[in-house]
């Protein structure tokens, strides 16, 4: 089975500082993973995604996250906060048994901006 | 090019009662997936259906059923509503080679906001 934890339910940041939203995998076989945000009442947006080749993946908004198999890891990171970041960000991996692209979601990260 | 699209937007619905959340697919898409997303939490696969076809099923009760159409359209139906189903229902569309492609990127509608009271 496929798992995903996100650490960290809360992340304040100031205006212009470094972004760092955790993100754990767990499985069997190698993974595809994906950053999705979601703003107040609204879907999902993707913001990048790992499938293979290139480890360090680059994304919409000056997002990017790399794949670390070694640590099972796909930390997303973003060099600069800006106000319009504040929103839920979530962390997901499609690789399951019986095929399908169908994703399986950590709790989330509510990121919160500050001036 | 329009988006993935869902109806209706908020329902409320009191519990014993039977729902049913559509779906439109992003335009050229041929697989859709529905999840559910309760308050503070990440979204549950609830199933997929890939060209009319059920492509897998999360860990949902028999209640929940799915219908993909001809046009590729989706609806999601709840039977015997439990106060447990007050969620975000999301749906997410993409194009699919085959059934058992998982790399392809998901796009979602915006949700309905489904309340059992």
């Amino acid at each position: 089975a496929q798992s995903v934890t996100q650490l960290g339910s809360h992340v304040s940041v100031s205006e212009g500082a470094l972004v760092l939203l955790r993100c754990n995998y767990s499985s069997s076989v190698p993974p595809y993973l994906f950053w999705y945000v979601q703003y107040p009442n609204q879907g999902l947006q993707l913001l990048l995604k790992y499938t293979t080749g290139a480890t360090l993946v680059k994304g919409i908004n000056g997002f990017e996250a790399e794949f670390k198999k070694s640590e099972t890891s796909f930390h997303l990171t973003k060099p600069s906060a800006h106000m319009s970041d504040a929103a839920e960000y979530f962390c997901a991996v499609s690789r399951g048994t019986g095929g399908g692209n169908k994703l399986t979601f950590g709790t989330g990260t509510q990121l919160k901006v500050e001036l | 090019e329009t988006g993935v699209t869902q109806s209706p937007t908020h329902l409320i619905k009191t519990r014993g009662q039977q729902v049913t959340l559509r779906c439109s697919s992003q335009s050229g898409h041929n697989t859709v997936s529905w999840y559910q997303q309760a308050l503070g939490q990440g979204p549950q696969f609830i199933f997929q259906y890939y060209r009319e076809e059920e492509n897998g099923r999360g860990n949902f009760p028999p209640r929940f059923s799915g219908l993909q159409f001809p046009n590729y359209s989706s609806e999601l139906n709840v039977n015997a509503l439990e106060l447990d189903d007050s969620a975000l229902y999301l749906c997410a569309s993409s194009l699919n080679r085959n059934r058992w492609e998982v790399a392809y990127e998901q796009y979602f509608g915006p949700g309905t906001r489904l309340t059992v009271t």
